[in-house]
């Protein structure tokens, strides 16, 4: 079965810097990955997603991830946070033989002015 | 096309009262899933639908709890007499398949008091 972790409950990072949120997964055929964003007191919006095409995948806003077969990771990065960044970040897996999709349990990403 | 669609958006009931939350997928998507958010907690899974089947219940407690996804209408996630731990807000999402991505509906905000 699939499984994900997200390795930082809480990230911190200044208005400007980089940002990179961690997540590893397990599977066991070929995954897919997501990564969403939910704002305070939002719904969930797709960010971008790696479904075996090129392993670097842009998203929206900004935020970009690679998928590392070698190290089972997909960490999510942008080169310069801005203040509106400031969310819950969830990384999602599925795959071929399970249908069902499985999150993380969220990195919150505080931006300090 | 409408988006993923969930109401009510709010709900309240007093302890021991049942609680229905009505999730209509977008058009042509035949998967549903919920989730259950805690307070400062990830999301957690709960049911995985098809059209008139049960794919996977391992994330919902065996009491009290009860998932449909009939063959015409909405997904309904019932609540029997609930009690204070179940206030949480419960996401429904949908997908054309398990490889593809993820629509999420704004969410019911369930409280008991």
């Amino acid at each position: 079965a699939q499984s994900v972790t997200q390795l930082d409950s809480h990230v911190s990072v200044s208005e400007g810097t980089p940002v990179l949120l961690r997540c590893n997964y397990s599977s066991s055929y070929s995954p897919s990955l997501f990564w969403y964003v939910q704002h305070p007191n939002k719904g969930l919006q797709l960010l971008l997603k790696y479904t075996s095409a090129a392993t670097l995948v842009k998203g929206i806003n900004g935020f970009e991830a690679e998928f590392k077969k070698s190290e089972t990771s997909f960490h999510l990065t942008k080169p310069s946070a801005h203040m509106s960044d400031a969310a819950e970040y969830f990384c999602v897996v599925s795959d071929l033989r399970d249908d069902k999709i499985i999150f993380g349990k969220g990195t919150r990403l505080h931006i300090l002015p | 096309n409408a988006g993923v669609m969930q109401n009510p958006r709010h709900l309240v009931r007093r302890r021991g009262q049942e609680a229905r939350l009505r999730c209509s997928p977008m058009k042509g998507h035949s998967h549903v899933y919920w989730y259950r958010q805690l307070p400062e907690e990830g999301l957690k899974f709960m049911v995985y639908l098809q059209k008139e089947n049960i794919i996977d219940e391992s994330g919902m407690p065996k009491e009290r709890f009860s998932a449909e996804f009939p063959k015409e209408g909405p997904s309904i996630l019932r609540i029997q007499q609930v009690v204070r731990g179940d206030s949480a807000a419960y996401f429904c999402a949908s997908s054309v398949s398990g490889r593809t991505e993820a629509f999420f509906g704004q969410g019911t905000r369930l409280t008991v008091v």
